[in-house]
């Protein structure tokens, strides 16, 4: 059984510019996580998507957002990029939906992105 | 809030040797507790988890106990290899599907 994919593995951005990042969770699974992975911050819960809602959201600005595809696939967006966007994003997808109890969560491999 | 609270690193550690890497937490309600291991250029893999009181995770030699009274989830191994040598978190949940909350991580290095 295939884990969670990522891509692109490594992304290089200027300041300004806009950062796509996507996320292929694991087959069954419907909910998608997104952490950033900064140097020195540790690892900080970006965002939740489930059913292709936002469930939950972290303590990010508005330029950084997503969005849940109906195969549960996902999408991170990042606008206007500042230097200290750079960080490794993971993802990590669970079985989600009414499953009534806390779910697993299984990280890809991540995308390490670089702001110039 | 829901946090964690690791050890102060990084360790190291010769082959065979006995590993004891602290974790406490603080948290609403009840919470499942994880170690997650990050090895050199890769993503977070899950070690082991433990759900409710008194359980014990344990995975490739590596062991905790979710212990309630003293709000801790130490990760311990008898014997350590090389092969360990990674970045060690320990995180936890509250609620269904929720988002997981870590700690800053422990970085473990084993020489031969």
């Amino acid at each position: 059984e295939a884990g969670v994919t990522q891509s692109p593995t490594h992304l290089i951005k200027t300041r300004g510019q806009q950062a796509t990042l996507r996320c292929s969770p694991i087959s069954g699974h419907t909910s998608v996580y997104w952490y950033q992975q900064a140097l020195g911050l540790g690892l900080q819960f970006l965002l939740w998507y489930d059913e292709g809602e936002e469930r939950n959201r972290g303590n990010f600005p508005p330029r950084f957002s997503g969005r849940q595809f109906p195969n549960y696939s996902s999408e991170l967006n990042v606008n206007a990029l500042e230097l200290e966007d750079s960080a490794l994003y993971l993802c990590a997808s669970s079985q989600g939906g009414a499953s009534g109890g806390p779910e697993t969560q299984y990280f890809g491999p991540g995308t390490r992105l670089l702001v110039l | 809030g829901n946090s964690v609270t690791q050890m102060e690193g990084p360790v190291t550690l010769s082959e065979e040797a006995f590993l004891t890497i602290n974790c406490t937490y603080t948290a609403t309600g009840y919470p499942s507790l994880f170690w997650y291991v990050q090895y050199p250029g890769e993503g977070l893999q899950l070690l082991l988890k433990a759900t409710k009181a008194d359980d014990k995770g344990s995975n490739k030699g590596f062991e905790a106990t979710y212990r309630k009274e003293t709000t801790s989830f130490h990760l311990e191994k008898g014997s350590v290899q090389v092969s360990d040598s990674a970045v060690y978190f320990c995180a936890l949940q509250t609620g269904a599907n929720s988002k997981l909350t870590f700690g800053k991580g422990i970085t473990l290095s084993v020489r031969p």
